[in-house]
């Protein structure tokens, strides 16, 4: 699997816009972008993933870069109950193995 | 983590001790996943399952067993527990698209402590 590289801490306004960087110039072809988050030693939750078109939902948008070796991670009115540490991950289309966690960018928002 | 159920939510244990983690999900997912989560670090893959009656090792499989006798439970066993198993477990499930990788839901974890 691709190597990802995510800055360790960011912080935001509540009400703002958080925006996460990721960085994956190994990405190969067949490899789609997740991101996760982590709320204070709960479960990681999916937030949303893509494979070269930018993607929203109900919780984020993500956008990829043409040339795919990077992505950023949209939270478009950060809350306090964001606060979390996110990761991002690539993994192959094929396949349901494991997903490599790194050690993400831990965001917290301010009041 | 709706439909992912763990248990115990937390144990203490003696090195040399046994036990089994329970992750139960009612989704009727096929995937099943183990793994752990140590301080300050990304969760690593223990085992893993792709259907009943199968499982497979991810990349810490050493010092644990699994077992997967029905769909919707997968079982993480410590036969002889060790300092260094002291971790928050996580399971996580995911459905079979064909081939195509689908999202892993993760249950809200275990955490154990081994003196």
């Amino acid at each position: 699997d691709a190597k990802t590289t995510q800055p360790p801490s960011m912080d935001c306004a509540e009400g703002r816009a958080a925006n996460l960087p990721c960085n994956h110039s190994t990405i190969s072809g067949n490899e789609y972008v997740y991101w996760y988050r982590q709320i204070h030693s709960q479960g990681p939750q999916y937030i949303i993933h893509g494979l070269k078109n930018n993607e929203t939902n109900e919780m984020a948008s993500l956008i990829i870069t043409e040339d795919r070796k990077s992505s950023t991670l949209i939270l478009p009115h950060a809350t306090l109950r964001d606060t979390a540490v996110y990761y991002c991950i690539v993994r192959p289309y094929f396949g349901n193995e494991k997903l490599t966690f790194g050690t993400g960018t831990r965001l917290t928002i301010i009041p | 983590n709706a439909g992912v159920t763990q248990t115990p939510k937390f144990r203490v244990l003696k090195t040399g001790q046994s036990m089994t983690l329970l992750c139960a999900q009612d989704m009727n997912h096929e995937y099943m996943y183990w793994y752990r989560q140590d301080p300050g670090m990304g969760l690593r893959l223990i085992h893993y399952s792709v259907g009943e009656g199968t499982t497979a090792k991810g990349e810490v499989p050493d010092g644990y067993n699994v077992s997967r006798l029905k769909k919707q439970n997968f079982l993480l066993g410590l036969e002889s527990a060790a300092p260094s198993q002291t971790s928050v477990y996580f399971c996580a499930i995911s459905r079979r698209r064909r081939n195509i990788t689908d999202t892993q839901y993760f249950g809200p974890g275990t955490r154990l402590t081994v003196l």
